[in-house]
Order: C-alpha cells, then structure tokens, then sequence
C-alpha cells in the first residue's frame, strides 16, 4: 500500500501557542487529504477535507479559524492548531488518497501514523 | 447523518477460537467499507477493504462480508491468536468515495493466551 508520514509524532506544548502539523504522501500524489482527531477511549472524528489547490471543507462543529488546513501540493497537507488550549489535547491522524477518477486507482484512505498533541 | 455501530464493545476469547465482530451503518448509498486495527496509542492498520460492489473480502485469516441491504458488515477472524488483541474499528464512505470516512467507535478485543 502507499505510505503516508506525520510530522511530529508527538508534541506537548503550552496553552496559546500555535502547533502545526505535516502530512505527506511518500509514494503517490494524494489529490485529496483528510484530518482526523480522536479524543481518548473515542473512535476517529472526520474534521475536514482538502483538496490540493483548494480551500479546506470542514465538518459541522469544526472551527476553520482554529484549525488551518493548507493543501498547497499533491504530497503535503498542514494542519495548523492555532492558540491551543488544553480542550485540544488529542490524537490527530490525516489519510491521502489519489483521484478517484484516474484509471485503475485505488478508492482507499491511506493513513498517516498520528499525532498526539498534549497542550498544558 | 452516516451512523456506524460496532457491537460488541469489547471482547475478550480465549486463543485459537473463531470470532466474528459486528458493523452496522445506515447509510445505503455506501461506497465502501474498511475494517481496520488500533493498537493502543498508535495509528490505524487496514485491514480489509470491499467496495459497494462486493460481497466479501479475505486475507490470510481474516474475511469480511458486506451487506447492503441489511447495513451489516462482518469481521471474522479465525484461529485467534494473543497478537490479535487490538482495537478493531470499522468505517464506511459514501459520495462516490469523496467523502472522508465514518467511523464506529470500535471493538476492544482480548485474545488471551
């Protein structure tokens, strides 16, 4: 399967500060990125979707301002948490996929290893 | 509003037994649906992946059935064994595979040795 790499792997920093977040497709051009969060003892929550080139779509309750997705090209996400705060201590995994449309690809997400952001 | 139920929420089994674990969804218009393994702390393995157009996948010894008409998915894993013990969640897509994916909050399998 494809890989996908995080960046960092973990990270603890202090309340205000903004931490920002890499997501990489290694060995394929990842036309769409997922962000995903997981909050201890709970399953994965889709936050938002981005397109390469495109602004981030979010889903309902997600605050864009707070959260800044950059998916400038075919092989690298960001998410940005801006002005952390303790309440966004969490697991943060992104997932690539290609286009859908090119002939013979994959429909699958190919996940990231995680990030885990402890804010203080 | 995609909804994915994943029962039971834990189990625990003695090694070498058959189990199955259970995925619900209520969206028809699924896509496809992946199984996937947690282990605790780390990031998500795949597993398996059928499309809307299957009926079941396998690999080595594990096989998964999807049912359409019933919004039921199935995980069967054979011959347990202690390094099966996981997290197992399972996930479905829909729009045509565009959308990102839903999530049940999983089952906490045990195998004991």
């Amino acid at each position: 399967g494809a890989v996908v790499s995080q960046h960092p792997s973990r990270v603890i920093c202090k309340s205000g500060t903004s931490v920002k977040i890499e997501c990489r497709s290694l060995d394929f051009q990842a036309t769409t990125m997922f962000w995903y969060r997981q909050f201890p003892k709970q399953s994965l929550m889709l936050m938002a979707t981005s397109n390469e080139g495109s602004k981030a779509t979010y889903e309902q309750g997600v605050e864009k301002d707070k959260f800044l997705i950059n998916h400038a090209s075919l092989t690298l996400s960001t998410l940005t948490v801006t002005s952390a705060h303790p309440e966004d201590s969490s697991f943060y995994i992104c997932s690539a996929r290609g286009n859908l449309y090119d002939r013979g690809r994959s429909p699958e997400q190919f996940f990231g290893p995680g990030t885990r952001l402890t804010v203080l | 509003k995609q909804e994915v139920t994943q029962i039971p929420a834990a189990l625990s089994v003695p090694e070498g037994e058959n189990l199955v674990l259970n995925c619900s969804f209520t969206d028809s218009a699924i896509y496809n649906l992946q199984w996937f393994r947690q282990d605790p702390g780390k990031g998500l393995t795949s597993l398996l992946l059928i499309q809307s157009s299957q009926r079941e996948q396998t690999s080595g010894r594990l096989n998964a059935s999807l049912d359409k008409s019933s919004g039921r998915s199935t995980l069967y894993i054979a011959a347990s064994q202690p390094g099966d013990s996981a997290t197992y969640l399972c996930a479905e897509t829909t729009g045509g595979g565009a959308d990102g994916l839903t999530f049940g909050k999983g089952t906490h399998l045990i195998i004991q040795p």
